[in-house]
């Protein structure tokens, strides 16, 4: 069975002060990971997709890797609108596209 | 990427009634999917609705309780039928986007039930 893990489940941060998010995962033949950012009363919002062992992209502060079990959002340096709750998600080659989340890490950074 | 809305973005319903979400999308999409997101919970998918066939459900759904319609290519609509206080969640669609297998959510709507 797919699945996706995140941790910590919540992240309290300094402003300036790097850190990163873990999002362990176990599919049965990766097609795509995704992260989505999502603040409160809103609907996620796509920040990247990865899709094979040492790919990285990065927007801004934020930089994703990828290996073959686990998945790191980066944070570099993070601001107070920074603070949301970060979502990993995984689709799976024999799905009909549909995504398998983990339950999201809530950041606050702090000014 | 796709702009999607939802409506109604909040509703508060009592049990036993019912309520219809429609998602709306400003360009044509072949997949659309619905996704419950309970407190503290990840994002489960309800179904997958595809335009012209019938929606194909996730174990633990059926669709007399979540009878969906995907009349064209920019439109569907959920419904959440004979609706309990368990039924209070946050109920999103999302899209594919075009050539990726990257998907967009709409805005969400917040549902309460007393």
């Amino acid at each position: 069975e797919d699945q996706v893990t995140q941790s910590p489940e919540a992240l309290r941060l300094q402003e300036g002060e790097s850190s990163s998010l873990n999002c362990s995962y176990t599919v049965s033949g990766l097609r795509g990971l995704f992260w989505y950012r999502q603040d409160p009363g809103k609907g996620p919002e796509f920040l990247f997709t990865l899709y094979s062992a040492g790919e990285e992209k990065e927007k801004e502060r934020l930089k994703a890797t990828l290996t073959k079990k686990e998945s790191f959002l980066h944070i570099t340096a993070p601001k107070p609108e920074d603070s949301a709750t970060y979502l990993c998600a995984v689709q799976g080659r024999g799905s009909q596209g549909n995504l398998i989340f983990g339950k999201g890490t809530k950041l606050s950074v702090k000014p | 990427s796709a702009v999607i809305s939802q409506k109604p973005s909040r509703d508060i319903c009592q049990r036993g009634t019912s309520l219809t979400i429609q998602c709306q999308v400003d360009s044509q999409v072949t997949m659309m999917f619905w996704y419950r997101q309970q407190p503290g919970q990840s994002l489960t998918l309800i179904a997958t609705a595809n335009q012209g066939s019938e929606a194909t459900y996730e174990s633990g759904f059926v669709i007399d309780k979540f009878p969906i319609s995907r009349p064209n290519l920019t439109f569907s609509t959920l419904t959440v039928s004979n609706m309990s206080p368990e039924d209070s969640s946050i109920y999103l669609c999302s899209v594919g986007g075009r050539n990726t297998d990257t998907q967009y959510f709409g805005p969400g709507t917040r549902l309460t039930v007393l």
